[in-house]
């Protein structure tokens, strides 16, 4: 079974802070995917990478930059944290080109 | 541009109705297709996909989608509905590389 972990469950942080979300998986998966989900507007997809060192913009990049040191890991970075980014965080990775997608739990997100 | 729309934000059923959730794409040439489920509290899963071969396809749970090309529609049905099935469900489409583009979701209350 495909395995996708990510580091925190809840996560409450404080305006300006710097977050670091993880992401593991463990099927040698070449692309790896960071969405965030919010009520009545599914899922966004915010990074992506096809390849270890290799990261390219989603729909929504702004506010977050991306980590890909090893090919099981990805790492979602927020710079500078803002209540904006309260959301719920999923991390998701794929095989080859057409492969669907295998969620992480999820990180929900709180910036107060 | 291309996009996945889900026509229901909101269904509420009671236990043994049937189900049919509305799914529509925009994109003219090969697409893959997807139903995903997030039950409460857990992470999303696939349900069902559809690659090419046959338009009707059977995927978990007792869920069943069609593929209509003339329509660009993956509509997700099920004959009977039990009160497990309340979740949200999400279309997806893959329509030329590795990014799989959502839909905004369908809630599914079943009552008892």
């Amino acid at each position: 079974d495909v395995k996708v972990t990510q580091s925190s469950r809840y996560l409450v942080k404080r305006t300006g802070e710097k977050v670091f979300l993880e992401c593991v998986q463990d099927m040698d998966h070449e692309n790896m995917f960071w969405y965030r989900q919010d009520p009545g507007l599914g899922l966004r997809l915010i990074y992506f990478s096809y390849d270890v060192k290799m990261k390219e913009k989603g729909d929504i990049p702004e506010g977050y930059s991306v980590s890909r040191e090893k090919k099981e890991r990805f790492s979602l970075i927020l710079e500078s944290a803002s209540t904006n980014q309260t959301s719920m965080y999923l991390c998701a990775s794929s095989g080859p080109q057409w492969n669907e997608q295998f969620f992480g739990p999820g990180t929900r997100l709180t910036v107060l | 541009a291309q996009s996945v729309s889900q026509h229901n934000h909101h269904v509420i059923l009671s236990e043994a109705a049937s189900l049919e959730l509305g799914c529509n794409y925009s994109y003219g040439g090969t697409v893959n297709l997807f139903w995903y489920v997030q039950y409460p509290g857990q992470h999303l899963q696939l349900l069902l996909k559809y690659f090419s071969g046959d338009p009707l396809v059977k995927g978990i749970k007792g869920f069943e989608a069609e593929f209509i090309k003339s329509k660009f529609s993956f509509n997700l049905r099920k004959p009977s509905v039990q009160w497990s099935d309340t979740a949200e469900y999400f279309c997806a489409g893959n329509f030329r590389d590795d990014k799989i583009i959502f839909g905004k979701g369908t809630r599914l209350h079943i009552l008892p």
